[in-house]
């Protein structure tokens, strides 16, 4: 069955970075886009960007660009997030999502199948 | 920007009680709405597609109705499992957007 697998909870100081990963198995992993998106304590849900596993285009939140990477290893089906200059709001969950596939030549942007989540606690 | 006001954020239901909950989008997005279903610890599930088409999978007590700013995710007849937390999501613009989130209770 389709899985996102991510990696375990990251504890980090003001400044650093922080990478999740997204391993995707039970489907071709180069036939669908993957999107990130974290929540906050007691905040919504927040969509931060996508890459197209195939040819690893990426389109980001204005909120997050220049900020957060999203890049993936083809070779091990798995997509990564890379969040840079941590400050404590950014203390969430983040959540990987894989992009609805495409019919009939039309792309849906939204996800079908979600992760558990990544806890990322940013303290000093 | 779409902004979405997703009401209730919580709400408490008897087995066999039919459920609203009510996602209103700041603009119009068609139907470009999509309705998830999460329980602590798991991944969130696609529940309802473009506003009204069910997932297939997905008990036909769930339906969504809505198109424009105004939509309603309805579970008839309730059951204990679908103790979860819903959200909404619009796919129409970006950057996608959620909403606050209803988390629903049975008692």
């Amino acid at each position: 069955q389709v899985q996102l697998v991510q990696s375990g909870a990251e504890v980090k100081k003001p400044g650093a970075s922080v990478k999740v990963s997204c391993k995707a198995s039970g489907y071709t992993f180069t036939s669908y886009a993957m999107h990130w998106v974290r929540q906050a304590p007691g905040q919504r849900l927040e969509w931060m960007g996508w890459i197209n596993a195939g040819n690893g285009n990426t389109k980001y939140s204005q909120k997050f660009q220049g900020r957060v990477t999203i890049t993936r290893d083809t070779s091990a089906s798995t997509a990564y997030m890379e969040l840079s200059s941590l400050r404590s709001e950014d203390t969430a969950v983040y959540y990987c999502a894989r992009r609805a596939r495409c019919t009939g030549g039309v792309c849906p942007y939204y996800m079908d199948v979600w992760g558990k989540g990544t806890t990322v606690t940013v303290s000093s | 920007e779409t902004t979405l006001t997703q009401s209730p954020a919580f709400m408490s239901a008897t087995p066999g009680d039919k459920v609203n909950i009510s996602c209103k989008a700041s603009q119009d997005i068609d139907d470009d709405m999509n309705w998830y279903q999460q329980k602590p610890g798991e991944a969130a599930i696609f529940i309802i597609q473009e506003a009204t088409t069910l997932v297939p999978g997905i008990p036909p007590r769930f339906s969504g109705s809505g198109y424009g700013t105004d939509f309603t995710l309805t579970i008839n007849n309730i059951e204990s499992e679908d103790a979860a937390y819903y959200f909404c999501l619009q796919h129409d613009n970006f950057p996608l957007s959620f909403g606050q989130g209803t988390k629903v209770e049975i008692k």
